[in-house]
């Protein structure tokens, strides 16, 4: 099936620095990615859109200075935390619509997930 | 309030069936999952319904959708231990074409 990784796994970083998290689809073509964040023991609250070659869309109460998304070919996406602070400590996750398979029943297929810890 | 709800835990006896509820608000929603998530990991597709279906059966899972009541289960039939686990109920929107989860149910299975 469709693989959809995230690099890295696990960061931990000191406070004010910033993190970029990529996304890769790795066998099929992505239009669509999204990101989302998971705090412990909670949903997944979806962060934002990401659309190829055009800016994401971010929902409301995301920041977009804060968590910068490019979305620059169609199989990768990366996440910048910038300047990260320990409430940002989280679950990210990522999710690839692709072109074919995919876009037709909406299924999106997940990466495994980066844990951030900011000290 | 909380567009999709599911109950926090569920907890069965290994062997018996499963069953994980969830209630959704929006009329425009085209497909319905459910997806499982194992500890520290990422999500994994269980199934999904197309709004138009009733049920749904795949080996031991069954979905059932009541359109009217905005009503979804997933039944696990023959529940194991490797059935431990986040099963969040997921709704698509034609409209926004995005995904919104609920709050997920963390099954566990007692002996």
């Amino acid at each position: 099936g469709a693989v959809v990784s995230q690099h890295p796994s696990r960061v931990i970083c000191k406070s004010g620095t910033s993190v970029k998290i990529e996304c890769r689809s790795l066998d099929f073509q992505a239009t669509t990615m999204f990101w989302y964040r998971q705090f412990p023991k909670q949903s997944l609250m979806l962060m934002a859109t990401s659309n190829e070659g055009s800016k994401a869309t971010y929902e409301q109460g995301v920041e977009k200075d804060k968590f910068l998304i490019n979305h620059a070919s169609l199989t990768l996406s990366t996440l910048t935390v910038t300047s990260a602070h320990p409430e940002d400590s989280s679950f990210y996750i990522c999710s690839a619509r692709g072109l074919a398979g995919g876009a037709n029943t909406g299924e999106l297929f997940f990466g495994e997930g980066s844990r951030l810890t900011v000290l | 309030g909380e567009d999709v709800e599911q109950s926090l835990f569920l907890s069965v006896r290994e062997g018996d069936s499963s069953v994980i509820n969830c209630t959704y608000t929006d009329s425009s929603s085209t497909y319905l999952y459910w997806y499982k998530q194992e500890p520290g990991a990422g999500l994994q597709l269980l199934t999904y319904i197309f709004s138009n279906m009733d049920m749904k059966q795949d080996q031991r899972l069954t979905v059932l959708l009541n359109k009217k009541d905005k009503h979804l289960s997933l039944r696990i039939a023959d529940t194991q231990t490797g059935d431990s686990a986040i099963y969040f109920c997921a709704d698509g929107r034609s409209s926004a074409s995005k995904i919104i989860f609920g709050s997920g149910t963390r099954l566990s299975i007692r002996p």
